[in-house]
């Protein structure tokens, strides 16, 4: 049972390039959500999807896009990177519980490295 | 401000001593959340505690909820130096929403052998 990947683990990217990371999970969850941490900032939500076909905006979803095309995949975008975007992304992804209360856990990704130059 | 906010510190403790780290929010939650992260990789649920719950044990851990404070405490007993990690507490419901966490900065703590 692999839980969450996330791939790539580490990628360089200079200003204006784009990329996508992927994360997917084999746990049947509903909910999926994307993180960026950086230091002294905690874990800031960029975008999230209550299901295949939804994404939402989180607290810092400029300069990103996402996909959920497959129920098991959640696709993280940057058209065009910025040095600011330079940061550790985190892939979540949870049961939906009752009435779209989260009433479980969130299962986490081991992360994916990006540093813009 | 962010929902589940941890009054960030970094905690340095012997091993076999307790350490004990807080967390406030906002407004009302569903459940609130503890987290560890060692250095380099994801986050791992440590324990969940229900609104209507006061106090929740877990091995080592101890969590308490205190509604009326909008606080949270996480006791971990008899540290090990493999507790040295940083400690997240989420919140769900509430500012947020019920169908996202809000986490906190983290408390670092290291467990000196």
């Amino acid at each position: 049972n692999a839980g969450v990947t996330q791939t790539p683990k580490f990628r360089v990217l200079k200003t204006g390039q784009s990329m996508t990371l992927l994360c997917a999970q084999d746990m049947n969850h509903e909910y999926m959500y994307w993180y960026r941490q950086d230091p002294g900032m905690g874990l800031r939500l960029i975008h999230y999807s209550v299901g295949e076909g939804t994404t939402a905006k989180g607290e810092v979803p400029d300069g990103y896009n996402v996909s959920r095309l497959k129920k098991q995949n959640f696709l993280l975008g940057l058209e065009s990177a910025a040095p600011s975007q330079t940061s550790v992304y985190f892939c979540a992804s949870s049961y939906h519980g009752l009435a779209g209360v989260i009433t479980g856990e969130l299962f986490f990704g081991e992360g994916s490295r990006l540093t813009v130059l | 401000s962010q929902q589940g906010e941890e009054d960030p510190q970094a905690l340095s403790i012997q091993e076999g001593e307790n350490a004990t780290m807080n967390c406030s929010y906002k407004t009302s939650i569903n459940n609130l959340q503890w987290y560890r992260q060692n250095s380099g990789r994801g986050l791992v649920h440590l324990i969940l505690i229900r609104s209507n719950e006061r106090e929740k044990h877990s091995g080592r851990l101890r969590v308490t909820l205190d509604t009326s404070k909008k606080s949270s405490s996480l006791l971990i007993t008899a540290s090990r130096a493999a507790d040295t990690a940083s400690y997240f507490c989420a919140t769900a419901g509430g500012y947020y929403g019920n169908n996202r966490l809000a986490f906190g900065k983290g408390n670092q703590v290291v467990v000196i052998p």
